[in-house]
């Protein structure tokens, strides 16, 4: 059990446009979701936590207008990139936990991002 | 916020050699203490974790350690083998009111048969 998916698992878009990424708890409920991105040969940055029906809590830096976070129901979390740019390229990836106070986080796989 | 330093960043072994890669944090409040592998383009698999109140903690040829005074806490491979080739990460988490993870910056672990 503990499986997450995410969708697309690939995607290439033009500068300017936006993106929508899907983060599902396939087998359990979700408290809390998390998303990333990892770009080349560096380590995963949080960008935000989110919790089911309420705001997503963003880190410092990550801009919320333009990474717009929504976690609609306890199984699934979506990351919207908002008029995306070249430097906006990356993996994303989303993770979750399960129940409250739980420590352990479960990844999806992946979702690589390219804007030209 | 939480700092997590990872050393080394790169790490060659003949197989069969041990593996050591250590990593400090600075929040004393951080409780959970998570390893990651990850290869190339794919997820992070955990492959062992730590809580606050445990010292060390022994999974067949993996093993952590934490050292809470220090704000240490190191992964040890033994017996490595070729396909414990990837890139790891530690992480430290704070679990208290809102969880919030924070990743070392990696390392590159090669494994030469």
């Amino acid at each position: 059990g503990a499986v997450v998916s995410q969708h697309p698992s690939w995607v290439i878009c033009k500068s300017g446009t936006s993106v929508k990424i899907e983060c599902r708890s396939l087998d359990f409920q979700a408290t809390t979701m998390f998303w990333y991105r990892q770009f080349p040969k560096q380590s995963l940055m949080l960008m935000a936590t989110s919790n089911e029906g309420s705001k997503a809590t963003y880190e410092q830096g990550v801009e919320k207008d333009k990474f717009l976070i929504n976690h609609a129901s306890l199984t699934l979390s979506t990351l919207t990139v908002t008029s995306a740019h070249p430097e906006d390229s990356s993996f994303y990836i989303c993770s979750a936990t399960r129940g409250e106070g739980a420590y352990e986080q479960y990844f999806g796989p992946g979702t690589r991002l390219t804007v030209t | 916020g939480e700092n997590v330093e990872q050393h080394p960043s790169t790490l060659s072994v003949q197989e069969g050699d041990s593996a050591v890669i250590k990593c400090t944090y600075s929040d004393s409040a951080s409780n959970y203490f998570p390893w990651y592998k990850q290869e190339l383009g794919k997820r992070p698999q955990l492959i062992i974790d730590i809580r606050s109140n445990v010292g060390e903690k022994k999974d067949q040829r993996i093993a952590v350690t934490l050292n809470k005074t220090a704000k240490h806490f190191s992964l040890h491979i033994t017996e490595t083998q070729p396909e414990d080739s990837a890139v790891y990460f530690c992480a430290a988490t704070n679990s208290g009111g809102y969880q919030k993870v924070t990743f070392g910056t990696g390392t590159k672990l090669q494994v030469i048969p």
